[in-house]
C-alpha cells in the first residue's frame, strides 16, 4: 500500500497571502507513460469533496487559476497564489497509481 | 449536468446489513468506473471500493474486504454498496464518486449518506 503523508496538518492563512501544502508518497507515483498519478481534493465544510488537480498538475475546468499543483515522483505541492475566504476547508492528496487508492491525512486551511 | 444521489443510509445494527444506492445521471454511466469513499466522524477520507464501467472488475480496501460488495446496474445507471457484518467502525458518511480525468480520479461526488452502526 502506498502511504501518503501531508504537511502541515493545519494551515492558518491570511486572505491575499500565498499558501502551500506538501504531499509525499511512500513510492513513486510517476508511471511509465510520464504521468504522475496524484490528485488534489478540497473538502469544504458542509459540501462534498471536489477534485481540484489531477495528474499532479492539471487543473480541473472551473477551478480558479490561483490553484496550482507541482511535483513529480514522491514529492508534490499544492499552491494557492492568493488565498480567498472561500478556500477554507480540508485539502487532501490522493494517489491513483494503484489500488488501494490512498489519501493523505488532510490539511485544514483556515483563515487567520 | 452530472448528478449522483446516494440513498439507503441510516442506523445499522452491529453484525447487520445495509444497502446503499447511488443514482447517476448526466453522463453515460457504463463508460466510467465508480467508487465509494467514506469519512468517519472527525476523520479523513478513506477509499473503500471501486468498480469498472462494465462491472467486470472490482477493487476493495482491506478494511471492507469480505464484508462489503460493490456492484452496478448499468441499465438503471445505479451503483450499489452492499454492507454486511457491520461494525461500529463502519460509522461514516459514504460518498459515491465518478471516475473521470484519469482511471481513478474522482471528478464528481454525491452529497453523501450517513451510516451509523450502533445497537
Amino acid at each position: 500500500e502506498i502511504v501518503m503523508t501531508q504537511s502541515p496538518v493545519s494551515l492558518p492563512v491570511t486572505p491575499g497571502e500565498p499558501a502551500s501544502i506538501s504531499c509525499r508518497s511512500s513510492q513513486s507515483l510517476l508511471a511509465f507513460n510520464g504521468y504522475n498519478y496524484l490528485d488534489w481534493y478540497l473538502h469544504k465544510p458542509g459540501q462534498s469533496p471536489q477534485l481540484l488537480i489531477y495528474s499532479g498538475s492539471n487543473r480541473v475546468s472551473g477551478v480558479p487559476d490561483r490553484f496550482s499543483g507541482s511535483g513529480s515522483g514522491t514529492d508534490f505541492t499544492l499552491r494557492i497564489s492568493a488565498v480567498e475566504a472561500e478556500d477554507v476547508g480540508v485539502y487532501y492528496c490522493m494517489q491513483t497509481l494503484q489500488t488501494p487508492l490512498t489519501f493523505g491525512g488532510g490539511t485544514k486551511v483556515e483563515i487567520k | 449536468e452530472v448528478q449522483l444521489l446516494e440513498s439507503g443510509g441510516g442506523l445499522g445494527q452491529p453484525g447487520g446489513s445495509l444497502r446503499l444506492s447511488c443514482a447517476a445521471s448526466g453522463f453515460t454511466f457504463n463508460n466510467y468506473a465508480m467508487n465509494w469513499v467514506r469519512q468517519a466522524p472527525g476523520k479523513g477520507l478513506e477509499w473503500i471500493l471501486s468498480i469498472s464501467g462494465s462491472g467486470n472488475y472490482t477493487h476493495y480496501a482491506d478494511s471492507v474486504k469480505g464484508r462489503f460488495t460493490i456492484s452496478r446496474e448499468n441499465s438503471r445507471s445505479t451503483l450499489y454498496l452492499q454492507m454486511n457484518n457491520l461494525r461500529a467502525e463502519d460509522t461514516a458518511t459514504y460518498y459515491c464518486a465518478k471516475s473521470g480525468k484519469t482511471v481513478w480520479s474522482m471528478d464528481y461526488w454525491g452529497q453523501g449518506t450517513l451510516v451509523t452502526v450502533s445497537s
